[in-house]
């Protein structure tokens, strides 16, 4: 099985720009959640979608917003980037249930964002 | 607040040396997960743990869910060179997950052949 993708890899933006990155997860796999990484913070849980649904939110600004396409595939975007948005993106599927239940997560290679 | 903790933040040890990171929850889980991420890595799934007092192994590698199912630790007998990177502990905190796992805020490992 191929494993989770992410696009693109590398990100170079300037404050106030707008930013997309894109996830594609495990064939089967309908919970696709994000998360930021940064030394400082560690990792925090951005959304999850589960079958084209945002189920969870974590404590990020409006700026930050996600979607999720009928084959499972995600996007988030941020819009009026600033510094402190630089980090790790990462994208994770996992075959979740409707109800909820906690599986694994595979992790993409993740999508780094700098932004200047 | 800080829902989960994770200790040590550090820990640097001999080749062949043993390492064990812990894992403390203020709150009671319904099962636990640990990931490891390899420098310039991403996370990768190692385990889960549902059961109190649940003990897994792996190779090396002995997990652990308390009885309280509010701590769990991971043991790694005889480190080598490739366990080096960072073992994070994971979690449905706060009830239902759907899809989110709370990190703690991860041990990393260095081994010096």
């Amino acid at each position: 099985k191929a494993g989770v993708t992410q696009t693109p890899r590398y990100l170079i933006k300037t404050r106030g720009q707008q930013v997309t990155l894109s996830c594609s997860p495990i064939s089967g796999h309908r919970s696709v959640s994000w998360y930021q990484q940064t030394p400082g913070q560690g990792l925090q849980f951005l959304f999850e979608y589960f079958s084209e649904t945002q189920r969870n939110k974590g404590n990020f600004p409006g700026r930050f917003s996600g979607r999720q396409f009928s084959n499972s595939r995600s996007e988030m975007n941020v819009s009026t980037l600033e510094l402190g948005d630089s980090a790790l993106y990462l994208c994770a599927s996992s075959f979740n249930t409707p109800g909820g239940m906690s599986y694994e997560q595979y992790f993409g290679p993740g999508t780094r964002l700098t932004v200047t | 607040g800080q829902q989960v903790m994770q200790i040590p933040q550090y820990q640097h040890v001999q080749e062949g040396e043993d390492f064990t990171t812990y894992c403390n929850s203020s709150t009671t889980l319904s099962n636990i997960q640990w990931y490891k991420q390899r420098p310039g890595g991403h996370p990768v799934f190692l385990i889960q743990l549902v059961k109190s007092g649940e003990v897994k192994k792996q190779k090396r590698l002995t997990f652990q869910f308390g009885e309280a199912k509010k701590n769990s630790s991971l043991h790694i007998t005889a480190t080598q060179t490739t366990d080096v990177g960072t073992y994070f502990c994971a979690g449905p905190w706060g009830g239902t997950s759907y899809g989110k796992l709370t990190f703690g805020q991860g041990t990393i490992l260095t081994v010096h052949p």
